[in-house]
């Protein structure tokens, strides 16, 4: 059973920093890609980062470029979103989710299992 | 970057009755296109990729279809269960979008 389970979220000051954590289980952790998607209070769905589990390779949303990294510890099957300087417009709830590659030539990726996300509060 | 629209905002259905929830892009994604279902303080779930493909366990209400810019999910015959909102997501091209959802509620 695929199962992702998110830590990491709290409560922080603007300018603060957190990481969050992503544990992986029941799949072959380098044949897929491992996604953070955030949900603002009451808002919809946005894209973060992606990480190609095999490679290394990330890629990020331009509103977190420079102030997040995605990484991997590929011993523990897990992933961690570090985020830095963070903002009152970060907060929100920050799911995990695994990517499944679309068809060939790769590059494409649909999120097929997603944890039950981890709340981060950016506030004074 | 593709733009991902959907329509209506709020849909309101009789349960037992057809919905169908439209999705758009502003330029072509091919069939890269899933829907995801968020129930109310739950984590989204996959229920169709590929624009037409139902993941695995989903139920065969639920249906995709469309390629192109435009995209559409029906489901059949409402159940209690599917009262949820409901969003469209590209993944033809970086950054992946989604759409800002469709609230499907009791009429």
């Amino acid at each position: 059973e695929v199962q992702l389970l998110e830590s990491g979220g709290g409560l922080v000051q603007p300018g603060g920093s957190l990481r969050l954590s992503c544990a992986a289980s029941g799949f072959t952790f380098g044949s897929h890609v491992m996604t953070w998607v955030r949900q603002a209070p009451g808002k919809g769905l946005e894209w973060v980062s992606t990480l190609r589990t095999s490679g290394g390779e990330t890629s990020y949303a331009d509103s977190v470029r420079g102030r997040f990294t995605l990484s991997r510890d590929t011993s523990e099957n897990t992933v961690y979103l570090q985020i830095n300087t963070l903002r009152a417009e970060d907060t929100a709830i920050y799911y995990c989710a695994r990517g499944t590659v679309a068809g060939i030539g790769g590059g494409k990726y649909y999120f097929d299992y997603w944890g039950q996300g981890t709340l981060v509060t950016v506030s004074s | 970057e593709i733009v991902m629209t959907q329509s209506p905002a709020t849909l309101s259905v009789s349960p037992g009755e057809r919905a169908t929830l439209s999705c758009r892009a502003s330029q072509s994604v091919s069939s890269d296109l899933a829907w995801y279902q968020q129930k109310s303080g739950q984590a989204p779930r996959l229920l169709i990729y590929g624009a037409s493909t139902r993941a695995t366990g989903i139920s065969a209400r639920f249906s995709g279809s469309g390629s192109g810019t435009e995209f559409t999910l029906t489901i059949s015959s409402l159940q209690s269960e599917d009262f949820a909102i409901y969003y469209c997501h590209q993944y033809n091209s970086w950054p992946p979008g989604f759409g800002p959802g469709t609230k499907v509620d009791i009429k």
